[in-house]
């Protein structure tokens, strides 16, 4: 059974800091990866897929990559700001094309 | 601008009352989703729906029922059944086809019971 973790859970920075949010899941037969944000109360934003066969993705000051022989997948996010607090949640689409959703990582980023 | 709509976006019930949730897309996507949302926990899904007449159930739907009479509409009705219906949910659509893919998703609606 597919287990997608994120950790830490919660994550404060000062502005400007370069930082790291992890993704884990514990079936490597994976389609794609995708990774969202949520800001208080609203729905979830789509920020990159990246698909199995791909290592990464790029969009402005964020960075995907994708390890599916270690069950790994990392956000960067470059030169932070305030405006990036927010929920990130990664989900992993399986082998039998079933969605499933890490619990998210709470980012704090303090002018 | 192509998106999902959501309505209503808070909505209270008391309990016994069945309360129906919309979602109206415009993307031209085939597939659409319910998901509902708990704090602490990750999405569960709720029902999907591959093609117009057509859904399936999902991991909690229990107290949960659905329709799917046109391509761009895909509203969830709670019912008395549903046991803790007080939640944030969530619908999305995709596509479609032999994969997900990439997820839109609407704004949410914040259901409470009283």
């Amino acid at each position: 059974k597919q287990e997608v973790t994120q950790i830490p859970a919660a994550l404060s920075v000062p502005e400007g800091e370069n930082l790291v949010l992890n993704c884990s899941f514990t079936d490597s037969a994976i389609y794609n990866l995708q990774w969202f944000r949520q800001d208080p109360g609203k729905g979830l934003t789509s920020l990159l897929l990246i698909q199995s066969s791909q290592r990464e993705q790029t969009s402005g000051r964020l960075n995907a990559s994708l390890d599916k022989s270690s069950g790994r997948s990392t956000l960067y996010i470059a030169a932070s700001q305030p405006g990036d607090s927010a929920t990130y949640l990664c989900a992993v689409e399986t082998s039998y094309d079933k969605v499933i959703f890490g619990p998210g990582t709470s980012l704090s980023v303090i002018p | 601008d192509g998106g999902i709509t959501q309505s209503p976006k808070y909505l209270f019930r008391k309990e016994g009352q069945n309360v129906t949730l919309s979602c109206e897309q415009n993307l031209n996507h085939d597939a659409m989703y319910w998901y509902r949302q708990d704090p602490g926990q990750g999405l569960r899904l709720i029902y999907y729906s591959q093609i117009v007449n057509d859904f399936q159930k999902g991991d909690i739907a229990e107290g949960y029922s659905v329709s799917r009479e046109k391509k761009e509409s895909f509203p969830l009705t709670v019912t008395s059944a549903q046991k803790n219906p007080t939640a944030f949910y969530l619908c999305a659509s995709s596509i479609g086809g032999a994969y997900t893919g990439e997820l839109f998703f609407g704004e949410g609606s914040r259901l409470t019971v009283l």
